[in-house]
């Protein structure tokens, strides 16, 4: 089956700080990736997104990249603002299929002033 | 991006007693809804998938008697939780799919308690 893996939060960084968010995944078939943002009392918005090996996503200063070999998706940000805090979800969906989204625990930000 | 919400955005309701939760696309045609629940904490976990005018695929392990859910047009999804119990007690998550599109988009979310 499909799996995602994200690493555990709380994640407390200060400001200016660099954010890495580890994902890894287990998939059958040809996933895309996706990293999910949700802001306190909102709804999950797609951050970024890359559907083949070796694509990078960006958006926002964020940045992930598809590593087929490592089965990884890891986020980045070089330099975090209180305003990124929030929680990241990594998600997969296979193209095959209802193409429904498979979803890592979720890691929440909080970025300090 | 596309918007899609959700109504109500909270709901209190005694145990025993049904509760429908509305997901709409404002301004899309949604050809395809999905479900989520998500316990706090927690990652979102698919309960079922709805295209329009036909039957809901359900996630193994979710009851469909229990969770009733209707897709009648375009824009419209709802999720019925019927004779709820306080372990039903979560938050609903409903997305929505264009036909053409692959992404799909968020509804705020609906937290349900029942007491």
């Amino acid at each position: 089956g499909n799996s995602v893996t994200q690493m555990e939060g709380p994640v407390t960084l200060s400001e200016e700080a660099f954010l890495t968010i580890n994902c890894t995944y287990t998939a059958t078939g040809y996933p895309s990736l996706f990293w999910y943002v949700q802001y306190p009392g909102e709804g999950l918005q797609l951050l970024l997104k890359a559907t083949k090996a070796d694509d990078k996503g960006s958006n926002k200063g964020f940045e992930a990249t598809y590593r087929k070999e490592t089965t990884s998706f890891h986020l980045e940000k070089g330099s975090v603002q209180v305003s990124d805090s929030a929680v990241y979800f990594c998600a997969l969906s296979v193209i095959t299929g209802r193409r429904a989204l498979t979803f890592g625990s979720g890691t929440r930000l909080q970025v300090q002033p | 991006g596309a918007v899609v919400s959700q109504h109500p955005s909270w709901v209190i309701c005694k145990s025993g007693t049904s509760v429908k939760i509305e997901c709409r696309s404002l301004d899309f045609q949604a050809t395809t809804m999905f479900w989520y629940r998500q316990f706090p904490k927690q990652s979102l976990m698919l309960m079922a998938t709805s295209n329009e005018g036909s039957k809901a695929t359900y996630e193994q392990g979710v009851e469909k008697d229990k969770f009733l859910i209707n897709h009648a047009s375009l824009t419209l999804s709802t999720l019925t939780v019927t004779s709820a119990h306080p372990e039903d007690s979560s938050f609903y998550i409903c997305s929505a799919r264009g036909l053409m599109g692959t992404e799909q988009f968020f509804g705020p979310g609906t937290r349900l308690t029942v007491l």
